[in-house]
């Protein structure tokens, strides 16, 4: 009974790095969607797939791509981080009237 | 549009008071609502959920909230605050829509805290 499963928990990068965050959901779900939450911000949405094989973007694309290659499983890449970037990130994902989500990244961009 | 609105950033209790968390929402269709609770550098925590069954749904750790349809309003409450309810609270709206756009909306969020 994992429901979202996102990996790193913590991460902390250098200016210009890249990486991965992965999201996993066991539940068979169509829609997925990463989320970025800031102080003050609340949660924004980034990217969402509404099934597998389609993307579409959220409120702050810009620095991100994603990628839905399955119906389990939505990353989200940062191919040069930024400092801006520094953020806690959740997936989620969404079946009809259940919405669940992963217990969050927390990413730190030096 | 889907939208929600909480309609205030922080709030205030004593321990042992009501909590009242407001959450306004806007949709075209019949919406899910919910309420989140993210404690300090944790994730999220669902409390409670409205999927169209009865309008008082009860959550966990003694919250519920009403769903009321003519003032689109899903607002949260509790009798009695305790010391370890004092965190960021959401309020979310997930909509079925009649498009492919189809989002899960969340509020700005609500701060509370408890006064011992």
């Amino acid at each position: 009974n994992a429901g979202v499963t996102q990996t790193p928990k913590f991460q902390v990068l250098k200016t210009g790095q890249s990486m991965t965050l992965q999201c996993a959901q066991d539940m068979n779900h169509n829609s997925m969607y990463w989320y970025r939450q800031d102080p003050g911000m609340g949660l924004r949405l980034i990217y969402y797939s509404a099934s597998e094989g389609t993307t579409d973007k959220g409120e702050v694309p810009n620095g991100y791509n994603v990628s839905r290659l399955n119906k389990r499983e939505f990353s989200l890449r940062l191919e040069s981080a930024a400092p801006s970037q520094t953020s806690v990130y959740f997936c989620a994902s969404r079946e009809q009237r259940t919405a669940h989500f992963g217990e969050g990244s927390w990413l730190t961009v030096v | 549009a889907q939208s929600v609105t909480q309609l205030d950033s922080h709030v205030s209790v004593s321990e042992g008071t009501p909590v009242l968390l407001r959450c306004n929402y806007s949709s075209s269709y019949s919406p899910s609502l919910f309420w989140y609770v993210q404690h300090p550098n944790k994730g999220l925590q669902l409390l409670l959920k409205y999927t169209s069954a009865a309008t008082l749904v009860k959550g966990i750790n003694g919250f519920e909230a009403e769903f009321k349809k003519s003032e689109t309003s899903f607002h949260l409450t509790k009798p009695s605050a305790h010391m370890s309810d004092a965190a960021e609270y959401f309020c979310v709206v997930s909509d079925l829509g009649k498009t492919s756009y189809d989002k899960v909306i969340f509020g700005p969020g609500t701060s509370l805290s408890v006064i011992p």
